[in-house]
């Protein structure tokens, strides 16, 4: 596609159930990133892969967060176990390479745990 | 530590006046460097990029970079209301064996009719 695609845009789920939130990069760009962003706040960075190198995952909060990307391209980003705190706007971003180049968003997924 | 380094704002510039956003970055090896606008609810949207000391203009805007100062500034002109957003600066910075950008917490611009 021409963007960034990331699915379902918006999802409610209940609290300890299982989400999976998937983002489909710009062909071609070999590095993604998703990040979470909380209602007024900057983003907080979750995962970063690029190419075949091992996934930066530094930024997942708690085990309950994994992500993993197959192929090279589509990613899917894991929550077990959801908690009220996970409730936020998660942000997909790709970009060409690993250096010097702009990163462009997908439009999110809202998701809310009650 | 490698950070970004924004004013939170909000920052409150009246119609038509010039808007000046600053950022601080800490690795002085950095080489990319971009801003984004946010309005809220939706996502991030790239304006510019900048890349070499000195200004870079496109349209209303204008990038400002500074290496040895290690800081980098966008100027928009004649401000419209909808250039209210939140304005997000990102630099590219090498880690651990990576680039990675690093992100601002971004300004709140309020442009007042």
């Amino acid at each position: 596609g021409a963007g960034v695609s990331q699915s379902p845009s918006n999802k409610v789920t209940e609290k300890g159930k299982d989400v999976e939130l998937r983002c489909d990069p710009i062909s071609g760009h070999t590095a993604l990133y998703w990040y979470r962003q909380s209602l007024g706040q900057g983003l907080e960075f979750l995962i970063y892969f690029q190419g075949n190198s091992a996934p930066d995952k530094s930024g997942l909060p708690s085990d309950r967060f994994s992500a993993e990307r197959t192929g090279g391209s589509v990613s899917t980003l894991t929550i077990q176990r959801t908690q009220q705190e996970d409730s936020a706007v998660y942000l997909c971003a790709s970009r060409i390479g690993g250096s010097g180049n702009e990163a462009f968003f997908g439009q999110g997924t809202r998701l809310t745990v009650v | 530590q490698k950070e970004v380094e924004q004013n939170s704002g909000p920052l409150s510039v009246p119609e038509g006046a010039i808007a000046s956003l600053n950022c601080t970055y800490s690795d002085r090896g950095s080489q990319s460097f971009f801003w984004y606008r946010q309005y809220s609810g939706k996502s991030p949207e790239l304006i510019m990029s900048i890349y070499s000391n000195g200004d870079k203009e496109d349209g209303r805007f204008t990038a400002q970079l500074n290496k040895a100062s290690q800081y980098v500034s966008l100027l928009i002109r004649d401000s419209q209301p909808s250039d209210s957003a939140t304005y997000l600066c990102a630099v590219n910075m090498f880690m651990d064996s990576n680039y990675q950008l690093i992100w601002g917490a971004g300004t709140k611009l309020i442009i007042k009719p």
